[in-house]
């Protein structure tokens, strides 16, 4: 059990290019979620997935935000024509139902 | 809508002074709360899940305790590597994903 894995663990752009951070999750888990952290705030849920299908979407995640998850294993999170409001660390996690949900490292982003 | 406010903000103690987190909570059924240490720039590391109320539950320093309106983390003679941000987390039964919802955190700071 090597836990969830984040990468990039950085990364800075500049205002309207697009990012793509992926994720993978404890091997065996069948749901996968993304999560928004500020500084000095707890995270706040984006999306998730069980399996490939993605089952709920937070009104957090505009147009902007696609994740995908294919094949019900890795998954990636995209955020275009990024603005400085989207500097903040995405969180991926995963789980399997009803369980305890563990957290990875996570991916900071800086949009100057 | 779910909530969760922990208090103190922001604690100080001196090496072996004992003292309580507080987290607070509504939420319309309570499927577990969840108690996480996050550490700087990295992602929160799983630390208890209560169920019910009068639940305990302890590891090394930290006793978790539930009941029908909040939880508190006891630190008995903490130690300086105890310092990190404790976040609290509700999961609510009406849910679907089993997401978590996040208090902000109380950053501790254990001094030698």
């Amino acid at each position: 059990d090597t836990g969830v894995s984040q990468d990039p663990r950085h990364k800075i752009t500049k205002r309207g290019q697009n990012v793509t951070f992926r994720c993978d999750p404890i091997s065996e888990h069948n749901r996968l979620y993304w999560y928004r952290q500020t500084l000095g705030q707890g995270p706040e849920f984006l999306t998730y997935f069980q399996n490939e299908a993605q089952l709920e979407k937070s009104r957090l995640l505009s147009d902007r935000f696609s994740a995908e998850r294919p094949k019900g294993s890795f998954s990636t999170l995209e955020i275009q024509r990024t603005e400085q409001g989207d500097s903040a660390m995405y969180l991926c996690a995963s789980s399997l139902v009803f369980n305890t949900i563990y957290f990875g490292e996570g991916s900071w982003l800086t949009v100057v | 809508e779910d909530q969760v406010t922990q208090s103190p903000e922001a604690l100080r103690l001196q090496e072996g002074e004992s003292s309580s987190l507080n987290c607070s909570y509504t939420v319309s059924g309570l499927r577990g709360l969840f108690w996480y240490r996050q550490d700087p720039g990295k992602g929160p590391e799983f630390l208890f899940t209560l169920y019910s109320a009068g639940e305990e539950k302890e590891k090394e320093r930290l006793k978790a305790t539930l009941t029908k309106k909040e939880s508190f983390l006891h630190i008995t003679a903490p130690k300086p590597e105890d310092s990190a941000t404790y976040l609290c987390a509700v999961q609510a039964e009406k849910t679907s994903g089993s997401r978590l919802t996040f208090g902000e955190g109380t950053q501790l700071t254990v001094n030698p």
